[in-house]
Formats: structure tokens, sequence, C-alpha cells
């Protein structure tokens, strides 16, 4: 069955700190990934997405993610942290299910940040 | 830029009430999408439709409907609202049939039927 794991519910940084959000999938046959952020009592917003070609793709405000095509994952970075990163990320898998194009997402990962 | 907007940012209902929960996008998009979201169970999709007067179950369907009479207005119906509906909705839309294609999200409604 094909599935998005998000390894970690919460992560709490310091600012100016790095951090990685963890993402693994499966599935037997090629997919787009694409990573969202929900900010505080807002809906998803598009951070980045890999569709082909390099495997580092770059996202808005500083983040940017690797695919790994034989770890099957797509990995969340950033080198540096602010506090107004604190919100929720979601990873999620484009591909075709039972004849219908879906999006499944991870159980997604809250990112707070200390000062 | 695309905008997806839903009726109600909150909203509280009694259980056994009809609720009906709307969303619009001004972006001419073909597929539009209701999620609910819930702590640790990131996003499940409740139903989906390509097209006007289309629609498709998805992971989630049971104790929901929806209608899609205009191209730009998807609809979300709880029949009879119960407790275990109590949830955050996300509405979504995206053009064309890619994969590829992202999916825009309106804000939300946070629903609370008691």
């Amino acid at each position: 069955a094909q599935s998005v794991t998000q390894l970690d519910s919460q992560v709490p940084v310091f600012e100016e700190a790095p951090v990685e959000l963890r993402c693994n999938y499966s599935s037997s046959v090629s997919v787009y990934l694409f990573w969202y952020v929900q900010y505080p009592n807002q809906g998803l917003q598009l951070l980045l997405k890999y569709l082909s070609g390099s495997t580092l793709v770059k996202g808005i405000n500083g983040f940017e993610a690797e695919f790994n095509k034989s770890q099957t994952s797509f990995h969340l970075r950033k080198p540096s942290v602010h506090i107004s990163d604190t919100a929720e990320y979601f990873c999620a898998v484009s591909m075709i299910i039972q004849g219908a194009q879906k999006l499944v997402f991870g159980q997604g990962t809250r990112l707070t940040i200390n000062p | 830029d695309v905008k997806v907007t839903q009726s109600s940012r909150y909203l509280v209902k009694r259980t056994g009430e009809k609720v009906f929960l709307e969303c619009v996008q001004d972006m001419d998009h073909e597929n539009m999408f209701w999620y609910r979201q819930d702590p640790g169970l990131g996003l499940r999709l409740i139903y989906f439709s390509y097209d006007v007067k289309m629609k498709e179950k998805g992971d989630i369907p049971e104790g929901y409907s929806v209608s899609r009479e205009k191209k730009e207005r998807f609809s979300l119906i709880l029949e009879s609202a119960s407790t275990n509906q109590t949830s955050m909705y996300l509405c979504a839309s995206r053009k064309g049939q890619k994969l590829n294609n992202e999916q825009f999200f309106g804000p939300g409604t946070r629903l609370t039927v008691l």
C-alpha cells in the first residue's frame, strides 16, 4: 500500500539552529513529492516540490529538500531557522491509486522554534 | 494568484444537524477536493471532483456527501452531524490532470459538533 511517513510528530529547535524534518514514502511507481507548510490558523501553502531532474530542490523561505530514490526519502532542511518558521509541515506524494490521482499526506511535523 | 475561499472559519453545530461547508475557487480549476485534518493523522481525503456534477469517494467518505453544480463551487454536506466529525476541514483545487500540478488550499473551517 502506498503511504507517507513523517518520522517526527514534533521537532523543537532553537532559533538560528539547523533543522531536518524527515519524510519517507512507499511506492513501487514514479511519484511526485511535495512539502506543504501550515502556519497557525491558516490553510496549507506549498513550500517546494520535486518533479524530476536535480535531487536537491530549493523552496521558499530558505527551505530545501533532497530526494533519495534508493531510500525513498524526501527530507526537508533549513540551515538556520527563524521564529517565523514555527508551523506544521506536511510531506505529500502525488500518485495514482486505483485509477485516481491522489495526494497522500504524511501525519505532519510540528516545528517549534525557541528563542 | 489562485484563491480558494471557504464560507466559514469556525462553525459550531449540534448533533443531528445538517451542515453545509462551502468552497469557492477563482482560477477555473477542474479538480476540487475536501479533506479533514486531525492531529496525528495528517490530511485525509473525503471526496473529490474532476468536473461539474462529478464526484468520487476519497478514503473516508462515510457520513459525508458533496455537491458540485458549478465549476467554481464544491460543497461538503454532513447529512446528520455527529461528534466524531468535529475536525478541521480543508478544501483544495488543482488545475488539470497532471500529477505534478500542486493543489491550492483554502484557509480551513474548524467545525465543532456538540
